[in-house]
C-alpha cells in the first residue's frame, strides 16, 4: 500500500472552474508539502503545511491532521495551471520526503 | 530570489561508465538531498546531507552512489557504474532547517543511460 494515495490521478477542467485535488496518508507525519510538477520536468514548492489552512493567489492548501488528509484548491483556474500536482510528507523523525504518485491537471480554455 | 540549480540538464552515458551530477544549492541553506524520478513514476528519495556528511538515504542509495560537497557552493551526486535502470530524472533539493522543512528543488538531470 503506497504511504502517499492522491485522488484523482487525471484531472481535465474547462478554465475558470474551482479544482480540488486530495492527498490522503497513512503514516504519522510532521508536515506536508504540496508540489508542482511542470511539463518539461522542474518541481516547483507551492505550500509547505502542518496544520489548517494556507492560502497563496488562487492557491489554497488544508490539511486535517487527525484524518490524514490535505486538499489542494485552485480557484479560478486557467490553462497555466496545468501541470502535475504532487503531495508529499515529512515522515515524523525523518529528514525525507515520501510522494504521492501525482496528479496530473489539464485546464482547458 | 534565490534558486537551486543543477548541471547538465541533460547527461547521456554508457553502461558502466561513471556519472557526476552536479548542484548548487541556495547559499543560506544547510541541508540538501538527492531525489530521482523514474520516467512515469513518483520522486523517490535518495539521500539527505548535512554537516559534510550523510544524515539519511534511501535503500536506493547503494554502494554505487555518492554524495560530497567538495566546495562551499556545490553538492555532487556520483554514480561509479551506471546502470540501464539509473536512467531517470535526479534532482537536487535544500533546505535552511533539519526535519519538517520546506524543501527547495533544481530543475533537475535527465540523466539516460544506454
Amino acid at each position: 500500500k503506497n504511504e502517499v494515495e492522491q485522488s484523482p490521478q487525471n484531472l481535465t477542467a474547462q478554465e475558470g472552474e474551482f479544482i480540488t485535488i486530495n492527498c490522503s496518508y497513512s503514516v504519522g507525519i510532521s508536515a506536508l508539502h504540496w508540489l508542482q510538477q511542470h511539463p518539461g520536468g522542474g518541481i516547483v514548492s507551492l505550500f509547505m503545511l502542518s496544520s489548517g489552512k494556507k492560502k497563496h493567489g488562487r492557491l489554497i492548501a488544508t490539511i486535517n491532521i487527525q484524518e490524514k488528509h490535505s486538499s489542494l484548491h485552485i480557484t479560478a483556474s486557467h490553462p497555466r495551471d496545468s501541470a502535475v500536482y504532487i503531495c508529499a510528507v515529512f515522515q515524523g523523525g525523518s529528514e525525507k520526503l515520501v510522494f504521492g504518485k501525482g496528479t496530473k491537471l489539464t485546464v482547458n480554455p | 530570489e534565490p534558486e537551486v540549480t543543477q548541471t547538465p540538464s541533460h547527461q547521456v552515458t554508457q553502461m558502466g561508465q561513471e556519472v557526476i551530477l552536479r548542484c548548487v544549492p541556495i547559499s543560506n541553506h544547510l541541508y540538501f538531498y538527492w531525489y530521482r524520478q523514474i520516467l512515469g513514476q513518483k520522486v523517490e528519495f535518495l539521500v539527505s546531507f548535512y554537516n559534510n556528511e550523510i544524515s539519511e538515504k534511501s535503500e536506493i542509495f547503494d554502494d554505487q552512489f555518492s554524495v560530497e560537497r567538495p566546495d562551499g557552493s556545490n553538492f555532487t551526486l556520483k554514480i561509479r557504474s551506471t546502470k540501464l535502470e539509473d536512467s531517470a530524472m535526479y534532482f537536487c533539493a535544500s533546505g535552511r532547517n533539519s526535519g519538517d522543512n520546506e524543501q527547495f528543488f533544481g530543475p533537475g538531470t535527465r540523466l539516460t543511460v544506454l
